[in-house]
């Protein structure tokens, strides 16, 4: 079946520093979201990308749909230690199932 | 905001015994769909609901599963025959007709012993 992955698995760094996590498909994505889940929350949605190459902002947050809509990154600016959490990628057809990614869990040292 | 709810927060049961565990989507919202997350893993879909009846279901959804949506406000998921390896998180989430955002409830622990 279809596999998203994404990389790094963990990340630890320091306040401050940027933060990158990367998204792969196996096959072409429809769509891409990103999903935040905070230690012991659930998934909260983020953004959706739809287009070839699209990018998309939220404040310190740069989501990229890669041009072949098989990869997606999520980067952050300048962490801040409410960015603590894990970040899920996830695909969605319409109103169906979301198949999430492997989700890349990010740690700030203060 | 409208929000998920989903009741029991942590449910302890026996290997063998049945579980409900219970979701009250956001109201104006026709889609709903329960996932699970097994510790430190990622979040797997189980099941996706539409008028009244399953619109998909992954392999873990066997027949030990079952969903339903008893009344105009209530989505379950019950378990019949709990294993240990059914022990996760169990989040319900529901959609809005058309728009492709997924609203998760805080989730139900669900200890097997």
């Amino acid at each position: 079946g279809q596999q998203v992955m994404q990389i790094p698995q963990y990340q630890h760094v320091q306040e401050g520093e940027d933060f990158t996590t990367y998204c792969n498909s196996s096959t072409t994505l429809s769509n891409i979201q990103w999903y935040k889940q905070r230690p012991g929350g659930h998934p909260v949605f983020l953004i959706q990308l739809v287009k070839s190459g699209e990018v998309k902002k939220q404040k310190r947050l740069t989501f990229q749909f890669g041009e072949a809509k098989k990869n997606s990154s999520l980067h952050i600016t300048a962490t801040q230690t409410t960015d603590v959490g894990t970040y899920f990628c996830a695909e969605i057809f319409g109103n169906e199932k979301l198949t999430f990614g492997t989700g890349t869990r990010l740690t700030i040292i203060p | 905001e409208p929000e998920v709810t989903q009741t029991p927060s942590h449910q302890v049961t026996q290997m063998g015994q049945e579980v409900i565990l219970r979701c009250v989507p956001i109201s104006n919202h026709l889609y709903f769909y329960w996932y699970r997350q097994i510790l430190g893993q990622k979040v797997e879909f189980l099941v996706s609901f539409y008028n009244n009846e399953i619109s998909e279901k992954s392999e873990i959804f066997d027949d030990q599963f079952s969903v339903e949506r008893p009344d105009g406000s209530n989505f379950t998921l019950k378990i019949r025959s709990t294993k240990l390896e059914d022990s996760a998180m169990y989040f319900c989430a529901s959609s809005a007709p058309g728009v492709s955002i997924q609203y998760f409830g805080a989730g139900t622990r669900l200890s097997v012993l």
